[in-house]
């Protein structure tokens, strides 16, 4: 069964430090690797894709990927209180499905 | 506002009771899903489509139906209500099977009694 595993957390960062936030997944062929952010009560939002190897910075976050370990983090830098939310990491296996980990709660400490 | 429109947000039902819930979008994505989250399981697929006419099971689809008669509307019914269905429920859309960002519905919070 394809797998995406998260620590569930909470991961509690102090403001102004960076939260970094893991993920690996089971599936050899997926090529495609997305990071959302989702508020309590809310529903999930795109903030990183990632489809290659090595960083993708975009602002404060920086996703990586490592293909070879499986493995794929979200950085967060000069995390601000409103940063604190769960971040959901999902991949796509090769029937375009994405597969989702069970999320990650990141509290940032003003 | 473009988006998806998810019907109702929230409802109460008695268990062995028939339920749609409704999910219209209006960005003329192909792709369409339905997921339920639930602590500590996160985003489990109910059923999609790929395209207007055609539908399929995910990881969770017993006691769920979808249809897909048009681009637009893809609506869930649960045709008679167990406690186990209680959860949060999230339709959701992309342009096309390999593009990456999935556009969300508010979701539907469904309390099964």
């Amino acid at each position: 069964q394809k797998e995406v595993e998260q620590n569930s957390g909470p991961l509690s960062v102090p403001e102004g430090a960076i939260a970094s936030l893991n993920c690996t997944y089971s599936d050899r062929g997926s090529q495609s690797f997305f990071w959302y952010r989702q508020y309590s009560g809310k529903s999930p939002e795109l903030i990183m894709s990632i489809y290659s190897n090595g960083d993708k910075e975009d602002g404060r976050f920086t996703a990586q990927l490592n293909k070879a370990s499986q493995y794929v983090s979200l950085l967060i830098r000069d995390s601000q209180p409103s940063d604190s939310a769960t971040y959901l990491c999902a991949v796509n296996d090769s029937n375009y499905q994405l597969i989702w980990g069970a999320g990650t709660k990141l509290i940032i400490k003003p | 506002i473009a988006g998806i429109t998810q019907a109702p947000t929230s409802q109460i039902l008695a268990a062995g009771r028939r339920m749609t819930l409704r999910c219209t979008q209006d960005m003329r994505h192909n792709a369409m899903y339905w997921y339920r989250q639930d602590l500590g399981l996160g985003l489990r697929l109910i059923h999609y489509s790929n395209t207007a006419g055609t539908t399929g099971k995910g990881e969770v689809p017993d006691g769920y139906s979808v249809s897909r008669a048009n681009t637009d509307d893809f609506p869930l019914t649960l045709a008679s209500a167990v406690p186990s269905q209680t959860s949060v429920y999230f339709c959701a859309s992309k342009a096309g099977l390999n593009t990456g960002e999935l556009f969300f519905g508010e979701g539907s919070r469904l309390t099964v009694l």
